[in-house]
């Protein structure tokens, strides 16, 4: 089946502009998070969505940062007035509960990313 | 100190030897994932473990929760291994399931023919 999508696949911006980035999860994956990847930097975690709870927003770097999931799959991440220090590659992963299973974490699936350059 | 440390950092190896990299962590987790991110940035799940070993092909990984630190072993390797292993820690807030990632600073292997 379909895999984690992600658009546009690269982004260039003038600092100072908004941009949103879209992730499309696989379907019926009740989870979606979002982590960035810097040049020549590690993996850090933004936030994530799990069904109708309330997102962890605890990876939000800034008040610029914000994230929406409409309807339980498609989620939106919305960079407010753009910094140069925010290019990077936003990568989007979803995942499912485990057969069902609350309390145990899951297989994350991660999308081909949007590399933003913000000039 | 990164709660997630990996190591090497870099490693490069011939084909069909044996390779260890061996990633330790400071945080309490519920699980402990093994990523490989190749060149072109994808990056795909190897292993999500939470006690003991886990075999797939020639990729084997362990985890002692005790010490917490954990190894992937990859055998007989071949170049097309070549790619960065990230190991990451579910940490944190825990809802129905999901659970942030933590992420060591990646260890790239290049295996030469």
């Amino acid at each position: 089946g379909a895999g984690v999508s992600q658009s546009p696949s690269n982004k260039v911006t003038e600092k100072g502009k908004d941009v949103e980035l879209r992730c499309d999860p696989i379907s019926g994956h009740t989870a979606l998070y979002w982590y960035r990847q810097s040049l020549g930097q590690g993996l850090e975690f933004l936030i994530y969505f799990q069904g109708n709870s309330a997102p962890d927003k605890s990876g939000l770097p800034s008040d610029r940062f914000s994230a929406e999931r409409t309807g339980g799959s498609v989620s939106t991440l919305t960079i407010q007035r753009t910094q140069q220090e925010d290019s990077a590659v936003y990568l989007c992963a979803s995942s499912s509960l485990a057969g069902g299973h609350a309390l145990r974490t899951d297989t994350q699936y991660f999308g081909p990313g949007t590399r933003l350059t913000v000039l | 100190k990164n709660e997630v440390e990996q190591s090497p950092q870099n490693l490069t190896a011939q084909e069909g030897e044996f390779i260890t990299i061996n990633c330790s962590y400071s945080v309490g987790i519920s699980a402990l994932h093994w990523l490989q991110q190749h060149p072109g940035g994808g990056i795909v799940s190897l292993f999500m473990l939470s006690s003991g070993k886990k075999k797939h092909g020639r990729l084997i990984a362990t985890i002692n929760i005790q010490e917490k630190h954990s190894s992937l072993h990859i055998t007989a390797s071949h170049p097309r291994d070549s790619a960065v292993y990230i190991c990451a820690v579910g940490a944190g807030s825990f809802i129905q399931g999901a659970q942030k990632l933590v992420f060591g600073q990646g260890t790239r292997l290049t295996i030469n023919p």
